[in-house]
């Protein structure tokens, strides 16, 4: 079983419409979680950092579930721009090993 | 432009031959981390600094890799006798950890294609 593992998709969703993807994780001592967004062939930029309590910013929403070991997140209002992939983070056992999900593709359609 | 830069950003190299990476982090940042990428995939872990130390590698960097961040600041990526499985985009992420979470910024990458 991968360290972390997400749907690879793709997503394919029409503007204005809203998209959830999940991240399941499987060392439950995990510290912390983030989403990264890659866009094609250029490097990932954070999104957003995933915290205990859920976290919103603007139109995205993030998750954690540690009872069942997985975190997600939620886009409404999906914009063209928001095409990308998205890739689940997790830093294990508060070290500094971080491990990637493989990545969500999302294609957002006029 | 004051983000993560690495050198060079394209790497042609012949099989065999031994190339080396630069990666200039964030000025005031203590943490860097090397990363490989290939297609359809996230990021693999290779290695991490805390200022000059290393302190984690994985197993996936075999002794054909050295890593140095030698004063704290810039850090290099050697592959000695490179192979095509080599080939793959290499990502350097600098941080500035005051708690144990941080925010890792990457670098564009170096591409490597091994012929």
């Amino acid at each position: 079983r991968k360290e972390v593992e997400q749907d690879p998709g793709p997503f394919n969703v029409p503007e204005g419409a809203t998209v959830a993807f999940n991240c399941t994780y499987s060392n439950s001592a995990s510290q912390s979680f983030f989403w990264y967004r890659q866009d094609c062939r250029k490097e990932p930029k954070l999104l957003m950092s995933v915290y205990s309590s859920g976290n919103e910013d603007g139109r995205f929403t993030a998750q954690l579930n540690r009872a069942s070991q997985y975190i997600s997140l939620l886009i409404r209002d999906s914009k063209l721009s928001d095409s990308a992939t998205y890739l689940c983070v997790v830093n294990p056992s508060g070290g500094f090993k971080t491990i990637f999900g493989a990545g969500t593709r999302l294609f957002v359609k006029a | 432009d004051t983000g993560v830069s690495q050198d060079p950003r394209h790497k042609i190299t012949k099989r065999g031959q031994n190339v080396t990476f630069r990666c200039d982090p964030i000025s005031e940042h203590n943490r860097l981390y090397w990363y490989r990428q290939t297609l359809g995939q996230g990021p693999e872990f290779l290695t991490y600094f805390q200022n000059e130390a290393q302190l984690e590698k994985s197993r996936l960097l075999s002794d054909r890799f050295s890593a140095e961040r030698p004063k704290g600041s810039f850090s290099t990526l050697e592959i000695q006798r490179t192979e095509q499985g080599d080939s793959a985009m290499y990502l350097c992420a600098s941080s500035l950890a005051l708690w144990s979470t941080d925010t890792q910024y990457f670098g564009p990458g170096t591409r490597l294609t091994v012929l």
